[in-house]
Order: C-alpha cells, then structure tokens, then sequence
C-alpha cells in the first residue's frame, strides 16, 4: 500500500508569491491533517480536512487555506507568502475522522517551502 | 487548551544504554497520547500510542511508554539504544472524541544523540 505523497518537495519562492501544495492520502483514508513545522514555534496544526468538510482549523492567518477533493485528495494553498512561511509543510491521513485504537494517522514526507 | 512539553532538549546516549525521554502534558478529559519520531528530512512515524487501559505501552522498534495520570506524564523508554535510533522525538496528544478530530497538540521534541 502506497504511503502518504506530497508534492512538490521542495519549493522555492519569492515573498508576495502564492504557492499550492498537494497531499495524496493512503488509499481509502478520508481525512487529511496538515502541519508547519519550523525550528521555532515546532509543530503546529493547520487545518483538517475530512469528506471535503473542513473540520478543524489551527491559529493561522486566513492566508493559509485548503481543500479536499471528492477522491480525498488535498491542496493548501499560502498566499502573499512572507519569509516566515519558510517550514516544511506536512500532511497526515487516517482512515477515521477522530484517532482510534486501531486506526493510524500517516504522515508525509513533507514540503520543504523556502521563501526569499 | 492541551498542552504537551518535552523538558529536554537533547540528550546524549552510549549506544546500549537505556533511554528515557520525558512528556508531560496537560488535558482536561482523558488524553490520547502518542509518541513520533522523525528521522533528518523525513515525515513523522508513529512509535505508539496511548488510548486507555494497560498503562504501559508496547510499541514498535522496542520502545515502551507508561501513562501515569497522577504525574501528568508519557515517557518513552527503550532498555538498548542503537545507533539508528539517533533521531527527533515528538510526544503528542490528540483532542479525539472532544471535538478535535485528528488534531494532534505536539511538544517542542527531543533530539537524541547517540555515541558509538
């Protein structure tokens, strides 16, 4: 079974730029968790997605946003990018909407976003 | 608001000596706890987790955790530590059946050396 995939992983971009990441869950997973995670505030929770509903959401600018597609697929997307948006970004899938004995939430490698 | 903190910054182990790395977090209704590694470039794995009943908790790669509610503390321990074990360590708690879908509270991580 393929794992979780995002791309592109690795991204360069400029401040004032927008920029859209991707997120492919395990197959059949429905919900989709995205993290930042820089050296100086760790990690931190973006935004969860599950059946294409947003469900949770992080203390982040309304800059950052997401989606999730029909076939669970996921994109966030950071507008007006500024130089502390530099982090690696990831994602996680899990098959249930709340963390259970049985079920494990998978994460990515991530995207490693550099803004200069 | 769930917490998670992770005292120690770094530790510094002889390859074969016991480890043990410290979580204490805050919650108000039974926590689910987790442990993650991350290795340098690369996504998060689960280690174990914590739902309820056996305090102690096996997980993968050899590693042990024990909840203990009156401390307010997860540790993770291993009896042998090897050299590939040199890693970032993460403790988590999950928000679950509060309303927190798969929302995951991390610390600020461990770095484990090991010395050959």
């Amino acid at each position: 079974k393929a794992g979780v995939t995002q791309t592109p992983r690795y991204l360069i971009k400029t401040r004032g730029q927008q920029v859209t990441l991707s997120c492919s869950p395990i197959s059949g997973h429905r919900s989709v968790s995205w993290y930042q995670q820089t050296p100086g505030q760790g990690l931190q929770f973006l935004f969860e997605y599950f059946s294409e509903t947003q469900r949770n959401k992080g203390n982040f600018p309304g800059r950052f946003s997401g989606r999730q597609f029909s076939n669970s697929r996921s994109e966030m997307n950071v507008s007006t990018l500024e130089l502390g948006d530099s982090a690696l970004y990831l994602c996680a899938s899990s098959a249930s909407p709340a963390p259970t004995s049985t079920d494990t939430q998978y994460f990515g490698p991530g995207t490693r976003l550099t803004v200069l | 608001a769930q917490s998670v903190t992770q005292p120690d910054i770094h530790i510094t182990v002889s390859e074969g000596a016991s480890l043990e790395l410290r979580c204490n977090y805050s919650y108000g209704a039974t926590p689910y706890l987790f442990w993650y590694v991350q290795s340098p470039g690369q996504g998060l794995q689960l280690l174990l987790k914590y739902f309820s009943g056996d305090t102690l908790v096996q997980g993968i790669k050899g590693f042990e955790a024990e909840f203990k509610r009156s401390q307010s503390s997860f540790n993770l321990r291993k009896p042998s530590v090897h050299w590939s074990d040199a890693a970032e360590y993460f403790c988590a708690v999950g928000a679950g059946l509060t309303g927190g879908g798969n929302k995951l509270t991390f610390g600020t991580g461990t770095q484990l050396k090991v010395e050959l």
